[in-house]
């Protein structure tokens, strides 16, 4: 778990805008995900990569984007055209192997729209 | 795509009595079921997980039990304690579905003193 970190802890932002949550590991997983949390729910999936230059999305993804560009980063942004953006964003990251690898997540990122 | 239901939504027990949280999967591709512990603002902990070559898995006073023909499986904790509270949540995923889990929508479980 401590090998996963997101930033900042607490975001807000002003409706119309995009913001940016940071995802890192230290890991060496080669895949990463990002979900989002809201009170009294489940976790869903917004995006995943397995690889390199290369994710798929979950999902959730309508409003959001990503890249990853490297193997330790994972960056989301939430744009404008998230409807309802307020919630708890988890980062995850796995082996990429098999299908059934165990993902540990990082501390998560509150966003908050004001 | 998979769906996981998971019930019930709270549990309340007493310290030292046991707790059963159920979860059904619809895919009968699944095959790995991980359970996460989270507490209140803080991140899911993977607590126990099974795969499908097996019936059931024990961790000192937690175990979790798969019946693959009725595709639900089950999280029980015994000898529960104040530090057990937190929402639970059951997970599935598959060989070669991109490692996606899907999960439950959780059980807030509270041991009372």
């Amino acid at each position: 778990d401590g090998g996963i970190t997101q930033s900042p802890k607490y975001l807000f932002r002003k409706e119309g805008q995009n913001v940016t949550l940071s995802c890192e590991q230290n890991l060496n997983h080669d895949a990463m995900y990002w979900y989002r949390q809201d009170p009294g729910q489940g976790l869903r999936l917004i995006y995943y990569s397995q690889i390199v230059n290369d994710f798929q999305k979950g999902d959730i993804a309508e409003g959001y984007s990503v890249s990853r560009e490297k193997k330790e980063s994972f960056p989301l942004t939430v744009t404008s055209a998230q409807k309802n953006p307020t919630a708890f964003y988890l980062c995850a990251s796995s082996w990429a192997g098999a299908g059934t690898d165990t993902q540990y997540f990082g501390p998560g990122t509150r966003l908050t729209v004001l | 795509g998979e769906n996981v239901e998971q019930h019930p939504s709270t549990l309340s027990v007493q310290e030292g009595d046991s707790a059963v949280i159920k979860c059904t999967y619809s895919d009968s591709a699944s095959n790995y079921f991980p359970w996460y512990k989270q507490e209140l603002g803080k991140r899911p902990q993977l607590i126990i997980d099974i795969r499908s070559n097996v019936g059931e898995k024990k961790d000192q006073r937690i175990a979790v039990t798969l019946n693959k023909t009725a595709k639900h499986f089950s999280l029980h904790i015994t000898e529960t304690q104040p530090e057990d509270s937190a929402v639970y949540f059951c997970a599935a995923s598959f060989t070669g579905g991109g490692n996606k889990l899907t999960f439950g929508t959780g059980t807030q479980l509270k041991v009372e003193l």
